[in-house]
């Protein structure tokens, strides 16, 4: 299963962008990177999902390196509400594994 | 549309006892996921159940067991519970590679 690294908290602003990083050396071509985030007391939420090229949507952003080793998930306004435990996930097809990692936990400052 | 839900949302058992956990996923869904969160812990894949077989398990004892019925609810089965599966249960359904997850069932092991 290929394996994922993320930093283990980082903290923001409120209303400042912030940029999450994950770091996936041993992806193999096919792998989805995908994000979840998990508040307090609840079960974990997609986020966002890209292949190869850069994705957006509604709540956040996901910039994917050319080489695909590494992305970076971007919230471009941090809110209160952001704070949570945001978790880079690459899934197998074939066993139907999704390893969550420890996260990062983003502490977001009013 | 109903989310995923999980029944209990609480459960309290004594060493030695089984437990027995409820999923039901979203209409349509035919994939469901189980996971185990510890205290302060990450989530540990359990199981994965689809169109009514089980596809892959985690690396847990074969007292961790369940299945997935024909209208695609599963269940969760703890034999023999010892006082580490104390645990936020989780069970995620899956659609198109996104996983919605349920808010789970907290288990007690006295």
């Amino acid at each position: 299963d290929a394996k994922t690294t993320q930093p283990n908290s980082m903290e923001s602003n409120e209303e400042e962008p912030v940029h999450l990083p994950c770091n996936h050396s041993t992806i193999s071509g096919t792998d989805y990177i995908h994000w979840y985030r998990q508040l307090p007391s609840q079960g974990p939420e997609y986020v966002i999902h890209g292949l190869t090229s850069n994705v957006n949507n509604r709540m956040a952003s996901l910039a994917i390196a050319e080489d695909r080793k590494s992305s970076t998930l971007i919230l471009h306004r941090a809110t209160l509400r952001d704070a949570a435990v945001y978790y880079c996930i690459l899934p197998s097809s074939n066993t139907g594994k999704l390893i969550f990692g420890q996260g990062t936990t983003l502490q977001v400052k009013p | 549309e109903a989310g995923v839900t999980q029944s209990p949302t609480h459960l309290i058992k004594t060493r030695g006892q089984q437990a027995t956990l409820r999923c039901s996923p979203i209409s349509g869904h035919t994939s469901v996921y189980w996971y185990q969160q510890a205290l302060g812990l990450g989530l540990q894949f359990l199981l994965w159940y689809d169109e009514g077989e089980e596809r892959n398990r985690g690396n847990f004892p074969p007292r961790f067991s369940g299945r997935q019925f024909p209208n695609y609810s599963s269940e969760l089965n703890v034999n023999a519970l010892e006082l580490e599966d104390s645990a936020l249960y989780l069970c995620a359904s899956a659609l198109h590679e996104k996983l919605f997850f349920g808010s789970g069932t907290q288990l007690s092991v006295l």
